[in-house]
């Protein structure tokens, strides 16, 4: 059983459509997370919640809007795709707060041609 | 700012040989660390971490040390293997940040 799920794998899209990535964990976490990994590896966080609560905004252009229907679920929704939001694009769970237990997806690969 | 770690570096080992990872933080509030690994085309896993109370932490084959004096952590690996050809990450937290603030990370290429 996979405890961090996302989907589609591999997204490759034209620059102005909108696209969303899925993300489910199975772990009984409190916490999900988006990260965005660029072309130099370098992982920075975009968005956290807390059960469903968003806390954690890095100034993220608006374009990009995270939902939590429940607490095992985070989606990104990414509107009007410019060619720099090419990356890959992780979502993560944690038990509350603290780090533990920090549990990364296989990841989301996009491309925006 | 915050930062973690180093631009990539690629780092070099004969298989059998002990592979030390290194990495630099700036954050003195940060309290705990954590060791990642990225294979290519998956998501980072975890090694081992360390709490800022301690100072060295053993699990198989892996060894984290943390100097909290001058700010580095570093990662031991025991008799490197093949498998281990990855990316490596640390990772800083605080207490209750809600996020992981990671290194830029460094490549172990393992030769045979």
């Amino acid at each position: 059983d996979t405890a961090v799920s996302q989907t589609p794998k591999y997204l490759v899209t034209q620059m102005g459509n909108d696209k969303s990535i899925k993300c489910e964990q199975n772990l009984g976490h409190d916490t999900m997370y988006w990260y965005k990994q660029d072309s130099k590896k370098f992982l920075k966080i975009m968005f956290s919640y807390n059960n469903k609560e968003l806390i954690i905004n890095e100034t993220v252009p608006n374009r990009f809007s995270p939902k939590s229907p429940d607490k095992a679920h985070l989606n990104l929704h990414i509107n009007s795709l410019e060619l720099g939001d090419s990356a890959v694009y992780f979502c993560a769970s944690s038990e509350g707060g603290y780090s533990l237990g920090y549990t990364f997806g296989s990841g989301t690969r996009l491309t925006v041609v | 700012g915050e930062s973690v770690g180093l631009h990539l570096p690629t780092l070099s080992v004969q298989e059998g040989d002990n592979s030390i990872i290194n990495c630099a933080y700036s954050n003195s509030a940060s309290d705990y660390f954590i060791w990642y690994k990225q294979e290519s085309g998956k998501g980072p896993q975890f090694i081992i971490d360390i709490r800022s109370n301690m100072d060295k932490r053993q699990g198989q084959r892996v060894t984290v040390l943390l100097n909290k004096t001058v700010k580095h952590l570093s990662l031991q690996i025991a008799a490197t293997q093949p498998g281990d050809s990855a990316v490596y990450f640390c990772a800083e937290d605080r207490d209750s940040s809600y996020k992981l603030i990671f290194g830029s990370g460094t490549r172990l290429l393992v030769r045979p």
